[in-house]
């Protein structure tokens, strides 16, 4: 069973156009986590919940909305897209904030890559 | 925030060892992770270290600490084409959020 799971894996579009990446795992984590990759590799932190609670928001544009209908999934919508948005995005897991009891260690999802066209 | 610089790229023979070097600038982290990207896959956990050790050998892998100079590095022995991947360094101080540094393309040579 794969532990987090991101649909789709591949997204081309056309600038203008709104589309979702969806992310889900079945690991019983309490904290959700949204990463861009760059075409360079770099991996930048976007959005971060627990418990379906948005704890951390980057300076990310408001046309990226993420939801979390439960704590299980977290949704990624972005709105108006652009080109400089193309990249390849990462969900994440997390048992835990970081908090005592745990090392922290993120689990990820295999990637969406998304092209703007 | 915290900064994590790496080097971007680093190529080895088959056979012989690979050390990529991280620096950081929080000297409060607590838990320093490597994390591993084979090409077109995400990241995986590789190792860790707690910021109370010095040295942490697992297998193939040793990581280093130097707490004082803010620097960790990932050994590999006997590398192989299969170790052919990203390396992300990327340290944690308490509740807050990993910082990656921008990976390290290893690239191993026949």
């Amino acid at each position: 069973d794969t532990a987090v799971s991101q649909t789709p894996k591949y997204l081309v579009t056309q600038m203008g156009n709104d589309k979702s990446i969806k992310c889900e795992q079945n690991l019983g984590h309490d904290t959700m986590y949204w990463y861009k990759q760059d075409s360079k590799k770099f991996l930048k932190i976007m959005f971060s919940y627990n418990n379906k609670e948005l704890i951390i928001n980057e300076t990310v544009p408001n046309r990226f909305s993420p939801k979390s209908p439960d704590k299980a999934h977290l949704n990624l919508h972005i709105n108006s897209l652009e080109l400089g948005d193309s990249a390849v995005y990462f969900c994440a897991s997390s048992r835990q904030r970081g908090g005592t009891g745990g090392t922290g260690e993120l689990f990820f999802g295999e990637g969406s890559r998304l092209t703007v066209l | 925030g915290e900064d994590v610089e790496q080097s971007l790229f680093l190529s080895v023979r088959e056979g012989d060892s690979s050390v990529i070097n991280c620096t950081y600038t929080d000297s409060s982290s607590t838990y320093l992770y490597w994390y591993k990207q084979e090409p077109g896959a995400g990241l995986q956990l590789l190792t860790y270290i707690f910021s109370n050790m010095d040295m942490k050998q697992d297998q193939r892998l040793t990581v280093l600490l130097n707490k004082k100079d803010k620097h960790l590095s990932l050994r590999i022995a006997d590398t192989q084409t299969g170790d052919s991947a990203i390396y992300f360094c990327a340290p944690r101080s308490g509740a807050r959020q990993l910082t990656f540094g921008s990976g390290t393309q290893l690239t191993v040579l026949p």
